[in-house]
């Protein structure tokens, strides 16, 4: 696998609580992500970084917020979490200049708002 | 209507058979295709990766690109036990989107002895 690790690996959190997914990686990569997935939807983008406090909007981004102060990390924060957040959430990284479309996933991270 | 449409199965097959994947899109930027593979309670890997239309092969997998029809494929010849996982598309324009793709809703296989 490639050097990339996520914490907590499960979690079960109630509504209206603040959430922080935390996604780490040893690769150097420039870009990292973090997507959802959900039956019948398979992964969604939520935001991504192209860099060092450079990140982006994806699909659905709504209800989530990033931040990436060092290469390595890159944090997924759910201000206030609800029972629509409850999916399994994974990080990707990948680098400019290799195979456009690769990216080198995570284990995930399964979380559960009640 | 989503932008990439793919059948999610589940689909269940003797070891042996010959498996066909596919995966329809509406955008006409995307020029890059790739199928992701992904065992249970793992993170996608990835599969194969064509650019543009056509055909490449890679051992006992085929990926077909017709963007005429907006539409791609992926074959398994002597599909194995092992290669029961979940099997999602994934396309990019490349570019400006450089990193942003749009995923299939994923295929569930299954590969029976």
């Amino acid at each position: 696998d490639a050097g990339i690790t996520q914490s907590p690996r499960h979690k079960v959190t109630e509504t209206g609580t603040p959430v922080t997914l935390r996604c780490h990686q040893t690769e150097n990569h420039r870009y990292m992500y973090w997507y959802r997935q959900d039956p019948g939807h398979g992964l969604r983008l939520i935001h991504y970084s192209y860099g060092v406090k450079d990140t982006d909007k994806g699909e659905v981004s709504d209800g989530y917020s990033v931040s990436r102060s060092k290469t390595e990390d890159f944090l997924l924060t759910l201000e206030s979490a609800t029972s629509s957040q409850t999916s399994v959430y994974f990080c990707a990284i990948s680098e400019f200049g290799q195979v456009v479309g690769e990216q080198f996933f995570g284990p995930g991270t399964r979380l559960t708002v009640l | 209507q989503k932008e990439v449409e793919q059948d999610p199965g589940p689909l269940s097959v003797p070891e042996g058979a010959i498996v066909s994947l596919n995966c329809t899109y509406s955008n006409s930027a995307f020029q890059y295709f790739m199928w992701y593979r992904q065992y249970s309670r793992k993170g996608p890997e990835l599969l194969m990766y064509t650019y543009s239309s056509g055909n490449k092969e890679d051992g006992r997998f085929t990926a077909q690109v017709d963007k005429s029809s907006k539409y791609i494929s992926l074959f398994i010849r002597d599909s194995q036990p092992s290669d029961s996982a979940t099997y999602l598309c994934a396309m990019s324009a490349g570019g400006t989107s450089y990193g942003k793709l749009t995923f299939g809703q994923g295929t569930i296989l299954t590969v029976h002895p």
